[in-house]
Protein backbone atom coordinates (compact mmCIF):
# COMPACT_ATOMS: atom_id res chain seq x y z
CA UNK A 1 0.00 0.00 0.00
CA UNK A 2 1.61 3.25 -1.29
CA UNK A 3 0.77 5.92 1.55
CA UNK A 4 1.05 9.88 1.17
CA UNK A 5 0.40 11.65 4.45
CA UNK A 6 0.06 15.23 4.97
CA UNK A 7 -0.64 16.89 8.43
CA UNK A 8 -4.64 18.09 7.05
CA UNK A 9 -4.78 21.47 9.18
CA UNK A 10 -5.54 23.91 9.02
CA UNK A 11 -2.13 25.68 8.96
CA UNK A 12 -2.18 29.52 9.71
CA UNK A 13 0.16 32.08 9.02
CA UNK A 14 0.46 35.52 8.72
CA UNK A 15 0.88 37.71 5.62
CA UNK A 16 4.71 37.74 4.92
CA UNK A 17 6.02 35.05 7.07
CA UNK A 18 7.03 31.76 5.84
CA UNK A 19 4.35 28.92 5.74
CA UNK A 20 5.99 25.32 6.08
CA UNK A 21 4.24 22.30 4.41
CA UNK A 22 4.75 18.61 5.16
CA UNK A 23 4.70 15.74 3.50
CA UNK A 24 6.07 12.24 4.25
CA UNK A 25 5.47 9.11 2.07
CA UNK A 26 5.89 5.01 2.49
CA UNK A 27 6.92 3.40 -0.58
CA UNK A 28 10.61 3.83 -0.75
CA UNK A 29 10.60 3.13 -4.49
CA UNK A 30 9.00 6.57 -5.02
CA UNK A 31 11.59 9.03 -7.08
CA UNK A 32 9.09 11.79 -8.30
CA UNK A 33 7.39 14.31 -6.34
CA UNK A 34 4.99 17.07 -6.97
CA UNK A 35 3.14 19.87 -5.11
CA UNK A 36 -0.09 21.15 -6.49
CA UNK A 37 -1.99 23.98 -5.19
CA UNK A 38 -5.93 23.85 -4.77
CA UNK A 39 -8.07 26.24 -4.12
CA UNK A 40 -11.76 25.99 -2.79
CA UNK A 41 -13.75 24.31 -5.88
CA UNK A 42 -11.04 24.20 -8.13
CA UNK A 43 -8.99 21.79 -10.01
CA UNK A 44 -5.31 20.77 -8.50
CA UNK A 45 -2.85 23.62 -10.18
CA UNK A 46 1.11 21.90 -10.42
CA UNK A 47 3.57 24.51 -8.54
CA UNK A 48 6.64 22.42 -8.01
CA UNK A 49 8.10 19.22 -9.06
CA UNK A 50 11.59 17.17 -7.48
CA UNK A 51 12.93 14.68 -8.24
CA UNK A 52 16.76 14.43 -6.37
CA UNK A 53 17.42 15.41 -3.07
CA UNK A 54 18.01 18.72 -1.63
CA UNK A 55 16.01 21.91 -2.82
CA UNK A 56 14.80 22.99 -5.35
CA UNK A 57 13.45 26.98 -5.64
CA UNK A 58 10.74 28.98 -7.91
CA UNK A 59 9.88 32.31 -6.67
CA UNK A 60 8.81 32.04 -3.59
CA UNK A 61 8.19 28.48 -3.52
CA UNK A 62 10.58 26.08 -2.18
CA UNK A 63 10.47 22.47 -2.46
CA UNK A 64 12.86 20.23 -0.25
CA UNK A 65 13.01 16.28 -1.11
CA UNK A 66 14.79 14.33 1.19
CA UNK A 67 15.17 9.84 0.36
CA UNK A 68 16.45 8.85 3.03
CA UNK A 69 13.89 10.65 5.41
CA UNK A 70 10.98 9.76 2.82
CA UNK A 71 10.40 13.44 3.24
CA UNK A 72 9.09 15.79 1.34
CA UNK A 73 8.61 19.62 2.48
CA UNK A 74 7.15 22.83 0.39
CA UNK A 75 8.56 26.08 1.88
CA UNK A 76 5.89 29.73 0.56
CA UNK A 77 8.07 32.63 1.69
CA UNK A 78 6.31 36.14 1.94
CA UNK A 79 2.74 34.22 2.27
CA UNK A 80 -0.09 36.39 0.67
CA UNK A 81 -3.52 36.00 1.59
CA UNK A 82 -3.23 35.10 -2.17
CA UNK A 83 -1.49 31.61 -1.25
CA UNK A 84 -4.44 30.52 1.10
CA UNK A 85 -5.43 27.33 -0.55
CA UNK A 86 -5.05 23.44 0.00
CA UNK A 87 -1.70 21.95 -0.94
CA UNK A 88 -1.58 18.64 -1.97
CA UNK A 89 1.97 16.47 -2.14
CA UNK A 90 1.92 13.20 -4.52
CA UNK A 91 4.57 10.98 -5.56
CA UNK A 92 5.00 8.74 -8.29
CA UNK A 93 7.57 5.64 -8.70
CA UNK A 94 10.14 5.41 -12.14
CA UNK A 95 8.47 4.22 -15.16
CA UNK A 96 5.12 4.61 -13.91
CA UNK A 97 3.47 7.58 -14.04
CA UNK A 98 0.60 6.72 -11.25
CA UNK A 99 0.39 9.62 -8.53
CA UNK A 100 -0.76 9.21 -4.98
CA UNK A 101 -2.17 11.57 -3.55
CA UNK A 102 -1.55 12.67 0.22
CA UNK A 103 -5.01 14.64 1.60
CA UNK A 104 -4.12 18.25 1.49
CA UNK A 105 -3.12 20.44 3.79
CA UNK A 106 -5.57 23.75 4.42
CA UNK A 107 -3.33 26.68 4.71
CA UNK A 108 -5.02 29.93 5.67
CA UNK A 109 -2.51 33.12 5.25
CA UNK A 110 -3.94 36.14 7.57
CA UNK A 111 -3.85 39.81 6.51
CA UNK B 1 -1.52 26.60 -25.55
CA UNK B 2 -4.85 25.34 -24.32
CA UNK B 3 -5.26 23.08 -20.82
CA UNK B 4 -7.46 19.65 -20.50
CA UNK B 5 -11.15 20.26 -21.06
CA UNK B 6 -13.97 18.59 -19.86
CA UNK B 7 -17.45 18.01 -19.92
CA UNK B 8 -20.21 18.87 -18.34
CA UNK B 9 -18.60 20.83 -15.10
CA UNK B 10 -21.50 19.45 -13.35
CA UNK B 11 -24.17 17.02 -13.49
CA UNK B 12 -27.14 15.51 -10.84
CA UNK B 13 -28.07 12.20 -11.21
CA UNK B 14 -30.50 9.83 -8.75
CA UNK B 15 -28.58 6.60 -8.42
CA UNK B 16 -29.00 3.36 -10.15
CA UNK B 17 -28.66 6.21 -14.05
CA UNK B 18 -26.23 6.48 -16.28
CA UNK B 19 -23.72 9.39 -16.58
CA UNK B 20 -20.89 9.89 -19.07
CA UNK B 21 -17.75 12.71 -18.61
CA UNK B 22 -15.57 13.86 -21.41
CA UNK B 23 -12.28 15.07 -21.70
CA UNK B 24 -9.65 15.91 -23.97
CA UNK B 25 -6.29 16.38 -22.87
CA UNK B 26 -3.41 19.20 -23.85
CA UNK B 27 -2.75 18.49 -27.46
CA UNK B 28 0.21 16.07 -27.72
CA UNK B 29 -0.07 14.62 -24.82
CA UNK B 30 0.07 10.85 -24.46
CA UNK B 31 -1.08 9.81 -21.80
CA UNK B 32 -4.40 10.71 -20.15
CA UNK B 33 -5.29 9.64 -16.34
CA UNK B 34 -9.20 9.87 -14.56
CA UNK B 35 -9.13 10.28 -11.01
CA UNK B 36 -11.78 10.65 -8.59
CA UNK B 37 -11.59 13.28 -5.77
CA UNK B 38 -14.06 12.96 -3.15
CA UNK B 39 -14.13 15.86 -0.80
CA UNK B 40 -11.75 16.09 1.98
CA UNK B 41 -9.74 14.09 0.23
CA UNK B 42 -6.44 14.05 -2.07
CA UNK B 43 -7.47 12.25 -6.09
CA UNK B 44 -7.56 8.50 -6.73
CA UNK B 45 -6.40 7.38 -9.98
CA UNK B 46 -9.35 5.43 -11.74
CA UNK B 47 -7.44 4.87 -14.82
CA UNK B 48 -4.36 5.74 -17.14
CA UNK B 49 -4.54 5.14 -21.07
CA UNK B 50 -1.21 5.44 -23.17
CA UNK B 51 -1.88 6.50 -26.60
CA UNK B 52 -5.21 4.69 -26.99
CA UNK B 53 -4.19 1.37 -24.37
CA UNK B 54 -4.66 1.08 -21.29
CA UNK B 55 -1.78 1.48 -18.67
CA UNK B 56 -3.17 0.68 -15.42
CA UNK B 57 -6.88 0.41 -14.59
CA UNK B 58 -6.29 -1.24 -11.12
CA UNK B 59 -8.69 0.99 -9.33
CA UNK B 60 -11.28 1.10 -11.58
CA UNK B 61 -14.52 -0.07 -10.52
CA UNK B 62 -14.98 -2.33 -13.46
CA UNK B 63 -18.57 -3.29 -12.49
CA UNK B 64 -20.08 0.06 -12.95
CA UNK B 65 -17.26 2.16 -14.76
CA UNK B 66 -15.89 1.92 -17.85
CA UNK B 67 -13.41 4.64 -19.82
CA UNK B 68 -12.75 4.86 -23.50
CA UNK B 69 -9.99 6.20 -25.89
CA UNK B 70 -10.73 5.22 -28.79
CA UNK B 71 -8.39 7.33 -31.16
CA UNK B 72 -5.70 8.61 -28.56
CA UNK B 73 -6.98 11.90 -27.52
CA UNK B 74 -10.15 12.51 -26.21
CA UNK B 75 -11.69 9.87 -23.48
CA UNK B 76 -15.25 9.15 -22.25
CA UNK B 77 -15.53 7.46 -18.44
CA UNK B 78 -18.88 6.42 -17.66
CA UNK B 79 -20.53 4.95 -14.48
CA UNK B 80 -23.72 2.49 -15.06
CA UNK B 81 -25.14 2.69 -12.93
CA UNK B 82 -24.78 5.29 -10.51
CA UNK B 83 -24.34 4.84 -6.60
CA UNK B 84 -24.54 7.62 -3.53
CA UNK B 85 -21.00 6.73 -3.01
CA UNK B 86 -20.14 7.66 -6.61
CA UNK B 87 -20.75 11.85 -5.50
CA UNK B 88 -17.31 13.27 -6.29
CA UNK B 89 -15.19 15.41 -8.54
CA UNK B 90 -13.84 13.80 -11.59
CA UNK B 91 -10.45 14.83 -12.83
CA UNK B 92 -8.95 14.63 -16.47
CA UNK B 93 -5.44 14.98 -16.64
CA UNK B 94 -2.89 14.36 -19.06
CA UNK B 95 1.14 14.18 -19.74
CA UNK B 96 3.46 14.07 -22.51
CA UNK B 97 4.43 10.70 -21.87
CA UNK B 98 3.83 8.20 -19.16
CA UNK B 99 7.10 8.20 -17.81
CA UNK B 100 7.59 8.89 -13.93
CA UNK B 101 8.85 12.32 -14.89
CA UNK B 102 6.50 13.71 -16.72
CA UNK B 103 4.31 16.20 -14.68
CA UNK B 104 0.33 15.78 -14.88
CA UNK B 105 -2.33 18.53 -15.97
CA UNK B 106 -5.68 19.08 -14.62
CA UNK B 107 -8.70 20.20 -16.27
CA UNK B 108 -11.45 21.52 -14.13
CA UNK B 109 -13.08 18.27 -13.30
CA UNK B 110 -16.96 17.31 -13.12
CA UNK B 111 -18.73 17.91 -10.31
CA UNK B 112 -20.77 14.56 -9.94
CA UNK B 113 -23.85 14.72 -7.47
CA UNK B 114 -25.78 11.09 -7.31
CA UNK B 115 -28.97 11.62 -5.41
Amino acid sequence: QKEVEQNSGPLSVPEGAIASLNCTYSDRGSQSFFWYRQYSGKSPELIMSIYSNGDKEDGRFTAQLNKASQYVSLLIRDSQPSDSATYLCAVSQTGANNLFFGTGTRLTVIP
Amino acid sequence: EAGVAQSPRYKIIEKRQSVAFWCNPISGHATLYWYQQILGQGPKLLIQFQNNGVVDDSQLPKDRFSAERLKGVDSTLKIQPAKLEDSAVYLCASSLSAGGLSEQFFGPGTRLTVL
